[in-house]
């Protein structure tokens, strides 16, 4: 069974760097094809794709936030790391991470998502 | 690359069938047949229901059912039930090698 989990802080101050951590189980991140998304849902409910990570560390970044984005990912630990720098209130959302895998055009299955409020 | 277009809303009898479209460019639904449909429930995580336009993963309802035409992606969701009622996303592959996602359309059974 794969589940993943996100954490981090609930709050962050406008032009702080937010950081994240998914934390999976159920697969790894050394297996060919594997990768782990990360999807943010707007409080008005709007889904956005900010990138991908695959095993072979590719990333693949949103081309409106690829300049504040990275992913890191520690195979050991089985961990993905989100760093998103420059925060602003519009980037108040809820944060998911999914397992993907490269042949595959979906997300699945997804963790619970975290909420990250931005404000002073 | 900007959001895929669905409607706000749809609504439908128990037992009827409605359909959600999604419409994008020829940059994302057009070029490629790597539309997914997701359904979320209030406070949960989407799930996947269609993916590839018109595949079912397992354990999906045969109710749920999808296709595309030209920049357009279809849902049909045939028997409404009451445990349908639920927000569906769209969201397809791009050029830009990630996804993008519909608005989002709620689903309400009446």
């Amino acid at each position: 069974q794969i589940t993943l989990k996100e954490s981090g802080p609930t709050v962050v101050r406008p032009t702080q760097t937010l950081t994240l951590t998914c934390t999976f189980s159920g697969f790894s991140l050394t297996t060919s094809g594997v990768g782990v998304g990360w999807i943010r849902q707007t409080p008005e409910k709007a889904l956005e794709c900010l990138g991908i990570i695959y095993w072979n560390d590719e990333k693949r970044y949103s081309p409106s936030l690829k300049n504040r984005l990275t992913f890191t990912k520690d195979t050991s630990k089985n961990q993905v790391v989100l760093t998103m720098t420059d925060m602003d209130p519009v980037d108040t959302a809820t944060y998911f991470c999914a397992h993907k895998v490269l042949s595959y055009s979906y997300f699945d299955p997804w963790g619970q998502g975290t909420l990250v409020t931005v404000s002073s | 690359q900007s959001a895929l277009t669905q409607p706000a809303s749809v609504s439908g009898s128990r037992g009827q069938s409605i359909t959600i479209s999604c419409t994008g460019t020829s940059s994302d639904v057009g070029g490629y047949n790597y539309v997914s449909w997701y359904q979320q429930h209030p406070d949960r995580a989407p799930k996947v229901m269609i993916y590839d336009v018109s595949n079912r993963p397992s354990g999906v309802s045969n109710r749920f059912s999808g296709s595309k035409s030209g920049n357009t992606a279809s849902l049909t969701i045939s028997g409404l039930q009451a445990e349908d009622e639920a927000d569906y996303y769209c969201s397809s592959y791009a050029s830009s090698r990630t996804y993008v996602f519909g608005t989002g359309t709620k689903v309400t059974v009446l």
